[in-house]
């Protein structure tokens, strides 16, 4: 979605680096998300955050760390200790936990390649 | 069993067929459900919610049946532009957390 950035769009880092991937979002949504997606696989979360210094690890979040000190902002940190960190990584953005309308805007993602 | 499962195709059908996927979830306290479509290497954009009466965009149509737990999508008069994967998508509990299936390729042919 337009408002909706990730940067960089392709990084390549070397084992053992830690990496931090850039979502903004100008929507003024609550919900934020980080997803990885691998060829083959659906799309699985990673962490979330509902509000501004909140935030809950989902179902792969060993090896990842998130911070959320600004609404706009949501980076995710994959950190050496992830063992299988080349994927595509997508944010997403949600107007946060509601109705049967609360749906989910993904950002353009980035690819991370490990070398 | 998975979450969300859906056949993978890929789905080659000609300009102007008719096609159908079909998605089954295992969590009966689900509550939402959603259709993405997905071009290669780009990011999943929604393409409808699905509601429980069934609902209709332009030529795309979805279905829900809770108690078989299964939601389909209808694509009629396909357009080369229909080519891409699309993923059934699942909410379950209070968080906005989604589940995603692995998707459906439909691959539009002249």
């Amino acid at each position: 979605d337009g408002g909706i950035t990730q940067s960089p769009k392709y990084l390549f880092r070397k084992e053992g680096q830690n990496v931090t991937l850039s979502c903004e979002q100008n929507l003024n949504h609550d919900a934020m998300y980080w997803y990885r997606q691998d060829p083959g696989q659906g799309l699985r979360l990673i962490y979330y955050s509902q509000i501004v210094n909140d935030f809950q690890k989902g179902d792969i979040a060993e090896g990842y760390s998130v911070s959320r000190e600004k609404k706009e902002s949501f980076p995710l940190t994959v950190t050496s200790a992830q063992k299988n960190p080349t994927a595509f990584y997508l944010c997403a953005v949600s107007s946060g936990p509601g109705g049967p309308t609360d749906t989910q805007y993904f950002g353009p993602g980035t690819r991370l390649t490990v070398l | 069993r998975k979450e969300v499962e859906q056949d993978p195709g890929p789905f080659n059908v000609p300009e102007g067929a008719t096609v159908a996927f079909n998605c089954t979830y295992s969590n009966s306290a689900s509550q939402s459900f959603f259709w993405y479509r997905q071009d290669c290497r780009k990011e999943p954009k929604l393409l409808m919610s699905v509601y429980s009466s069934g609902n209709e965009d332009g030529r795309f149509t979805a279905q829900l049946n809770r108690a078989s737990q299964y939601i389909s999508l209808l694509i009629r008069d396909s357009k080369l532009s229909d080519s891409a994967t699309y993923l059934c998508v699942v909410r379950t509990g209070t968080a906005s957390k989604l589940t995603f299936g692995t998707g459906t390729r439909l691959q539009v042919t002249l």
